[in-house]
């Protein structure tokens, strides 16, 4: 079955980086953009950024340009998030998502947590 | 940025009633507007997008209605396993989502 399964939970420090990890499977990656949404802890959803796994093109909420990137490696079906200049705020669970109408596939979630 | 504003926030409800939660667009957004459930612990699951089109396996007692930069989510009959947190989004410029309105028990 179509599914998105992402990399285990993080603890990272201020100022440092993070990377997600988002496996694609059941379907052929590179035919569908790749949203990233986060959830801080009790809030809502904040929509980061897509990504076309077909050519690698992205598009980026203006609050994350200049410290976010989404990439893919094709040869194994999965999309990257990576994150810079962590700070606390950054502490979230980091969603994947597949777009066909809207996000209607998501992966399981990583919580990424930035403590001293 | 399109700013998305849920209202109520939280509403109480009892199973069997008809719960209504609308959304507003600080600009048009036509057709694009999708509406999500989300339980404690678990991955946001979409319920309508285009506005009214119920995604595939999703319940008949919900529906979506609404254009340009008004819209509203309707349950009929509210399940005890509706009881959650519903967001919409609007993807037609970037994508924004609303802050959500929790359904509890009344």
């Amino acid at each position: 079955q179509v599914q998105l399964v992402q990399s285990g939970a993080e603890v990272k420090k201020p100022g440092a980086s993070m990377r997600v990890s988002c496996k694609a499977s059941g379907y052929t990656f590179t035919d569908y953009y790749i949203h990233w949404v986060r959830q801080a802890p009790g809030q809502g959803l904040e929509w980061m950024g897509w990504f076309n796994p077909n050519g690698g093109s992205t598009n980026y909420a203006q609050k994350f340009q200049g410290r976010v990137t989404m990439t893919r490696d094709t040869s194994i079906s999965t999309a990257y998030i990576h994150l810079t200049s962590l700070t606390s705020d950054d502490t979230a669970i980091y969603y994947c998502a597949r777009e066909a109408e809207a996000l209607g596939i998501w992966g399981q979630g990583t919580m990424v947590t930035v403590s001293s | 940025d399109i700013q998305m504003t849920q209202s109520p926030s939280t509403l109480s409800a009892s199973v069997g009633d008809r719960v209504t939660i609308t959304c507003r667009a600080s600009q048009s957004v036509s057709k694009w507007l999708a509406w999500y459930q989300q339980k404690p612990g678990k991955a946001p699951k979409l319920l309508i997008y285009k506005v009214s089109t119920l995604e595939s396996g999703v319940p008949s007692r919900f529906s979506g209605s609404g254009s340009g930069t008004e819209f509203t989510l309707t349950i009929n009959s509210l399940q005890p396993d509706d009881f959650a947190t519903y967001y919409c989004q609007q993807y037609n410029s970037y994508s924004t989502f609303g802050q959500g309105t929790k359904v509890e028990i009344k």
